[in-house]
């Protein structure tokens, strides 16, 4: 089992260029979240799908945009890359809303210089 | 807004040392209780966790946590810490209502052997 996979794993961008994260989920869950994480801050969530076709802002959304494409992939768009957008991406899954854990992928290391 | 607190930054035992990491978190209402733990590198595990029964629950690897709810608390414990603990340890929260998984600033373990 695959799981949560994304892509890609570590990603080095000169700021203003732009590029997409891709997440993909092969557990047939309906929601999925993207987090990033910053040292001493824990993991801070950017944007959530609460079922395919919805998307909300979470606590860190300036500076991205998301798409859930279909009920199984779920992408993260840096339009603009800044510094302060070097982080550790994280996506995750879960099932439903409720007394569900979340899945997690193995995470993009960004670097933006 | 709710929030998670972990009481340390970083925490330093030598093996066979018992161990109890403090979480607490601000939402009065019904929640689920999870913690991830995440080795040097890799992405997030869950642990274990809570959502309802018994306040006591168990997860992998030999950690428990206990659910205080008069003190907003899911503390995690192990009574014997082993070198391959060296870790890094998030509490997190999720409201019945709510729509997304909040996570603690994390706690460093390392364990010396």
């Amino acid at each position: 089992n695959a799981g949560v996979t994304q892509t890609p794993k570590f990603q080095v961008l000169k700021t203003g260029q732009s590029m997409t994260l891709q997440c993909a989920q092969d557990m047939n869950h309906n929601s999925m979240y993207w987090y990033r994480q910053d040292p001493g801050m824990g993991l801070r969530l950017i944007y959530y799908s609460a079922s395919e076709g919805t998307t909300d802002k979470g606590e860190v959304p300036n500076g991205y945009n998301v798409s859930r494409l279909n009920k199984r992939e779920f992408s993260l768009r840096l339009e603009s890359a800044a510094p302060s957008q070097t982080s550790v991406y994280f996506c995750a899954s879960s099932v439903g809303p409720y007394n569900t854990e979340a899945f997690f992928g193995q995470g993009t290391r960004l670097t933006v210089v | 807004a709710q929030s998670v607190s972990q009481h340390n930054h970083h925490v330093i035992l030598s093996e066979a040392a018992s161990l109890e990491l403090g979480c607490n978190y601000s939402y009065g209402g019904t929640v689920n209780l999870f913690w991830y733990v995440q080795y040097p590198g890799q992405h997030l595990q869950l642990l274990l966790k809570y959502f309802s029964g018994d306040p006591l629950v168990k997860g992998i690897k030999g950690f428990e946590a206990e659910f205080i709810k008069s003190k907003f608390s899911f503390n995690l414990r192990k009574p014997s810490v082993q070198w391959s603990d060296t870790a890094e340890y998030f509490c997190a929260v999720k409201r019945a209502n709510g729509q997304n998984f909040v996570f603690g600033p994390g706690t460093r373990l390392s364990v010396l052997p």
